[in-house]
């Protein structure tokens, strides 16, 4: 069974500072895809960034960046130089041809950028 | 990146009466679509996988009869809620992918369903 844990249901960051969204995963397919998703108050999901289980080297999209750690099957969030725009909740998912290709998402993190 | 339509954003109906939502994909052909299903604060919770061409697959607890899934082409499927009551309010979003694990899911606007 896939499952997707995200211990973190709300943080506090100061604009312009880093931090670390946490993510960890459970799986039994070799090949994987993991994604990380915004969705502001709006609703909206907004694609951020995407890591393959056959990646070598770390997802980096603009000030997102994915710290892939495979042996701790752990897919966590840096954000750099927050901003104001960032708060908002972030989904980690996980999608492998064993689920059918379905997305399973984690509980999801909200996150608050404070001035 | 592949963009996905969903339509309408926000309804109000009467209990009772049926609500369509409708899911679009506008620049690719998705042989299969996601219905989610999202209280306030909470997670996705998927509902059905729909199918082009075929049954949807329901997830266990969703009542398919409750829940009208069809995807009549390669680039629509649509979700209606039958005789909906004040428990089905909720956000609604639907999300279509290309086939591979390694492509992003696209997710159209969702649907704030309010019944009175």
């Amino acid at each position: 069974a896939q499952k997707i844990t995200q211990t973190q249901p709300g943080m506090f960051v100061q604009e312009k500072e880093a931090v670390t969204l946490d993510c960890t995963y459970d799986t039994s397919d070799q090949s994987y895809g993991l994604f990380w998703y915004k969705q502001p108050s709006s609703g909206e999901m907004i694609f951020l960034i995407y890591q393959g289980s056959y990646d070598e080297q770390n997802a980096t999209e603009g000030r997102y960046s994915l710290n892939f750690q495979k042996a701790r099957k752990s897919a966590n969030l840096v954000i750099s130089a927050s901003q104001l725009g960032d708060s908002a909740m972030y989904f980690c998912a996980m999608r492998g041809p064993n689920t059918g290709n379905q997305f399973y998402f984690g509980t999801g993190t909200s996150l608050t950028v404070i001035p | 990146g592949a963009v996905v339509s969903q339509h309408p954003s926000r309804v109000i109906c009467k209990s009772g009466t049926s609500v369509k939502i409708e899911c679009r994909s506008l620049d690719f052909q998705a042989t299969t679509m996601f219905w989610y299903r999202q209280f306030p604060k909470q997670s996705l919770m998927l509902m059905a996988t729909s199918n082009e061409g075929s049954k949807a697959t329901y997830e266990q607890g969703v009542e398919k009869d409750k829940f009208l899934i069809n995807h009549a082409s390669l680039t629509l499927s649509t979700l209606t809620v039958t005789s909906a009551h004040p428990e089905d309010s909720s956000f609604y979003i639907c999300s279509a992918t290309k086939t591979g694990s390694h492509s992003e899911a696209f997710f159209g606007q969702g649907t704030r369903l309010t019944v009175v």
